[in-house]
């Protein structure tokens, strides 16, 4: 079966320091892979996705960056976090197959606090 | 620019009753639209979702109704229970491989014993 994995679970990290968020996927090959970050309150903003390996889109412009080292491995990062950047941030997958896309389950989150 | 409009933003809803969320959309390049369910603290759980040729989906105690010329649809949740109490999104995903969801604003739903 299709298992997510993100951590850490909880963070708090000082305004100008940098940030390193980390997502990867079992039990399937090549899927699509996204970041959504949520603000309190609020609905799900797509950051990236990612087709394949070293292959990033960014939906929206901002202080972050997302990379795609392997496969089933997504990473989310700053050089520099802004207060702004606080908030709940999500990794998902999906399986591209045949012009569709099959699933799209999340994973549990880390909840980031910028002080 | 939002392109998919859900409402109301919080509803509560008396154990038992219906719950009934909408959503409306834009984009026409959507192929497929579900509905999530999130607890606190949790990701989103995919709840139900439709395809547009279809015009209602149901499962157990949740159906999803889809209106394509008007561009809208909507989550009724029968016989509403207080473990039912989270909040609701409904999204529409881009036809295509890059299958990018799209969300609505969220509506959080509270039900009371």
């Amino acid at each position: 079966s299709q298992t997510i994995h993100q951590w850490p679970a909880t963070l708090v990290q000082p305004v100008g320091s940098p940030l390193s968020l980390e997502c990867t996927v079992e039990g399937t090959s090549n899927p699509n892979l996204y970041w959504y970050r949520q603000a309190a309150g609020r609905g799900l903003q797509l950051l990236f996705y990612s087709v394949g390996i070293g292959q990033i889109s960014s939906e929206v412009p901002q202080n972050l960056s997302a990379s795609r080292p392997q496969d089933r491995q997504f990473i989310l990062s700053s050089k520099k976090l802004l207060l702004s950047d606080s908030g709940f941030y999500l990794c998902a997958w999906s399986v591209p197959r045949q012009g569709f896309t099959y699933g799209y389950t999340f994973g549990s989150g880390t909840r980031l606090t910028v002080v | 620019q939002q392109q998919v409009k859900q409402s109301p933003q919080s509803l509560i809803v008396q154990k038992g009753g219906i719950s009934i969320i909408n959503c409306a959309y834009e984009n026409t390049a959507f192929d497929y639209f579900p509905w999530y369910q999130q607890f606190p603290g949790k990701g989103p759980a995919l709840l139900i979702a439709i395809r547009p040729d279809v015009s209602e989906k149901k499962e157990g105690r949740f159906t999803i109704s889809f209106n394509k010329s008007a561009k809208q649809f909507s989550l009724h949740i029968m016989d509403s229970q207080p473990g039912d109490s989270a909040t609701y999104f409904c999204a529409a995903r881009y036809a295509g491989n890059t299958g990018k969801l799209i969300f609505g604003q969220g509506t959080t739903l509270q039900v009371k014993p």
